[in-house]
């Protein structure tokens, strides 16, 4: 089946402008994760959808980054205002939550670029 | 702040040998550990994984060990190929939703 996508793969913009990231996971996965990594790092928690809902928004660095997610699929990652700080690749991922442990599946990513 | 870190940034071995890839971790209450690799330009690959009521889990050439005694944790792969060639992560959960990652280790194998 088809794994976890996310769009688009690169993008490129300038200081100051709008981005919005898209994260499409796997059908039927009810929780879906959104993760930042810088290069050569690991993986930054940002935000966390049970369904639509985020219980869990602590890792979001600054009121800049909001997140949605609607139909209990599609995820939007919107970053205000891009700053030169905020490259970095931006991963989403989603688990069936259906089991006690946490089995995450990762999409490809985003490599976010503000010149 | 706790945080979960490896010992080595980069590991290089030769093709056919054995590999282990190591991960310090401080808080001594998660009971969930997973190795994920990460090839260039793709999102990290879950490997492995185990539970603190358990020392050791293997799999297909890889194998986990805890040592909950001193908090580390390792990955060995057997027979290493040039396709593992990634940068590994370790990862503790640390409520029922959210993992926490090391810095990775770039493993390199030699032909």
């Amino acid at each position: 089946g088809a794994g976890v996508s996310q769009s688009p793969s690169n993008k490129v913009t300038e200081k100051g402008k709008d981005v919005e990231l898209r994260c499409d996971p796997i059908s039927g996965h009810t929780a879906l994760y959104w993760y930042r990594q810088r290069l050569g790092q690991g993986l930054e928690f940002l935000i966390y959808f049970q369904g639509n809902s985020a219980p869990d928004k602590s890792g979001l660095p600054s009121d800049r980054f909001s997140a949605e997610r609607t139909g209990e699929s599609v995820s939007t990652l919107t970053i205000q205002r891009t700053q030169q700080e905020d490259s970095a690749v931006y991963l989403c991922a989603s688990s069936a939550r259906d089991r006690h442990y946490n089995e995450q599946f990762f999409g490809p990513g985003t490599r976010l670029t503000v010149l | 702040g706790e945080s979960v870190g490896l010992h080595l940034p980069t590991l290089s071995v030769q093709e056919g040998d054995n590999s282990i890839i190591n991960c310090a971790y401080s808080n001594s209450a998660s009971d969930y550990f997973i190795w994920y690799k990460q090839e260039s330009g793709k999102g990290p690959q879950f490997i492995i994984d185990i539970r603190s009521n358990m020392d050791k889990r293997q799999g297909q050439r890889v194998t986990v060990l805890l040592n909950k005694t001193v908090k580390h944790l390792s990955l060995q792969i057997a027979a290493t190929q040039p396709g593992d060639s990634a940068v590994y992560f370790c990862a503790e959960e640390r409520s029922s939703y959210k993992l926490i990652f090391g810095s990775g280790t770039r493993l390199l194998v030699r032909p």
